[in-house]
C-alpha cells in the first residue's frame, strides 16, 4: 500500500511563473491536506479538500493560490506568478475519515524554489 | 488561536542519554496532541498521538505524557540514539476542528552523536 505520493519533488520556478504540486492520498483516503513549511518555521494548515469539495481553505493566501481535488486524479496545489516568499516545502497529508483517533498521513513533500 | 511553541529549539547530546522534549500550547481546549519525527528533506512520521482523555502514550523508547490543564506535553526519549537524529514536532488538534487541522509547533532538532 503506497504511502501519499507527491511530485515533484523538487520544483525551481522564476518569478512570474506558475507551479503546480500534486498529491495522490493513500488508497483508501478521500480527504487530502496541504500544509506550507517556510524556512525556519513551523508547518501551517492551507487547506483541506474532499473529492470535488473544498472543506477548510481558510489557511490559503487569498491571491495566487487555489487548490482543487477533482473525482479522477490527484490533488493539485496550484500557485500563480510565484513570488520569492513563496519558497517552500509543501506537505500534502491524507485521511480516511473524520474519525476520532485517526493521524493524517503525510508524503515527504515538494520544496519549491523561486529564483 | 492556537499556539504551539517546544522547546529546545535544538539538542546535541552523545548517544545513551535520555532525553526531553517540551512542548506547550496556549489554548488548553483540544481534542488530541501528537509528536511527529522529520528527517531532512523528508516527511512527517508519526509516533505517538495522544487523545485529550489521556495522560500519556508509549511506543518502544519514546514515552508522551500530556497535561492538558498546564498546555504541555513532553517527549521522553530514552536511551537516545544517532538513529535518532532528526526533528522533532508537536501538533495539536483542537476540539470542534477538523482532523487534519492541525497546529505545529517549530520543532526540536535533535542530534545524537556516537
Amino acid at each position: 500500500n503506497a504511502g501519499v505520493m507527491q511530485n515533484p519533488r523538487h520544483l525551481v520556478r522564476r518569478r512570474g511563473q506558475e507551479a503546480r504540486l500534486r498529491c495522490s492520498p493513500m488508497k483508501g483516503h478521500s480527504h487530502v491536506y496541504w500544509y506550507r513549511q517556510l524556512p525556519e518555521e513551523g508547518l501551517k494548515f492551507m487547506v483541506y479538500l474532499q473529492k470535488e469539495n473544498i472543506i477548510d481553505e481558510s489557511g490559503m493566501p487569498k491571491e495566487r493560490f487555489s487548490a482543487e481535488f477533482p473525482k479522477e486524479g490527484p490533488s493539485i496545489l496550484r500557485i500563480q506568478q510565484v513570488v520569492r516568499g513563496d519558497s517552500a516545502a509543501y506537505f500534502c497529508a491524507s485521511s480516511p475519515a473524520q474519525m476520532s483517533g485517526n493521524t493524517i498521513y503525510f508524503g515527504e513533500g515538494s520544496w519549491l524554489t523561486v529564483v | 488561536k492556537q499556539e504551539v511553541t517546544q522547546i529546545p529549539a535544538a539538542l546535541s547530546v552523545p548517544e545513551g542519554e535520555n532525553l526531553v522534549l517540551n512542548c506547550s500550547f496556549t489554548d488548553s481546549a483540544i481534542y488530541n496532541l501528537q509528536w511527529f519525527r522529520q528527517d531532512p528533506g523528508k516527511g512527517l512520521t508519526s509516533l505517538l498521538l495522544i487523545q485529550s482523555s489521556q495522560r500519556e502514550q508509549t511506543s518502544g523508547r519514546l514515552n508522551a505524557s500530556l497535561d492538558k490543564s498546564s498546555g504541555r506535553s513532553t517527549l521522553y526519549i530514552a536511551a537516545s540514539q544517532p538513529g535518532d537524529s532528526a526533528t522533532y514536532l508537536c501538533a495539536v488538534r483542537d476540539r470542534g476542528s477538523t482532523l487534519g487541522r492541525l497546529y505545529f509547533g517549530r520543532g526540536t532538532q535533535l542530534t545524537v552523536w556516537p
